[in-house]
């Protein structure tokens, strides 16, 4: 256990909606990034949170957007949902953001 | 051209066999995660290396600065150790975190 928490575990939307993901990171831990696992492949950045502040961001379009709050949780927002954003979505946080990464249990999502 | 490779892609044994996934990486890094996933299921981070090995119960992992190269090694493997097995690092510069396609190990009792 990481104490590293995700929530919904498991999500259905149709194409077009839109989604909220939320992670609750480690105590004391500060960063947050978000990784998207499509299925069969391995993780991909999307982007991660720093005291607050977005601290980077990988090769994904803006409706990709997200949140970090003082307690150091953090929300993914996805808007007008395509049917490729289905996968797993991570959450890791990490103390500073270079530290070493304490993975979630992952929101698998599909759109239909 | 992949930041991290690993090999090999798929990776079946019996019961009790030594196992060795391998993983390179082409960019200078803070350190190395090794990192296992079950089937469905989340991530867990195995170890986190920037010099040296590493043991915990029957994982060891090794680690090779100037060759870009590290090894995860399972002996005495079990059923259970099935998972994927994931090869990530910490750039020195930026902040992503660079993931191999992991090693689908299958361990037959």
């Amino acid at each position: 256990e990481t104490g590293v928490t995700q929530s919904p575990t498991h999500l259905i939307k149709t194409r077009g909606q839109q989604v909220t993901l939320r992670c609750s990171s480690q105590s004391g831990h500060n960063t947050v990034s978000w990784y998207q696992q499509a299925l069969g492949q391995g993780p991909q950045f999307i982007f991660q949170y720093y005291r607050e502040e977005e601290n980077g961001r990988g090769n994904f379009p803006p409706r990709f957007s997200g949140l970090q709050f003082p307690n150091y949780s953090s929300e993914l927002n996805v808007n007008a949902l395509e049917l490729d954003d289905s996968a797993l979505y991570l959450c890791a946080s990490s103390l500073e953001r270079q530290g070493g990464q304490y993975f979630g249990p992952g929101t698998r999502l599909t759109v239909t | 051209k992949n930041e991290v490779e690993q090999s090999p892609q798929n990776l079946t044994a019996q019961e009790g066999e030594f196992i060795t996934i391998n993983c390179s990486y082409s960019v200078g890094i803070s350190a190395l995660h090794w990192l296992q996933q079950h089937p469905g299921g989340g991530i867990v981070s195995l170890f986190m290396l920037s010099s040296g090995k590493k043991k915990h119960g029957r994982l060891i992992a090794t680690i090779n600065i100037q060759e870009k190269h590290s090894s995860l090694h399972i002996t005495a493997s079990h059923p259970r150790d099935s998972a994927v097995y994931i090869c990530a690092v910490s750039p020195n510069t930026g902040n992503q975190f660079y993931f191999g396609t992991g090693t689908s190990l299958t361990v037959i009792p």
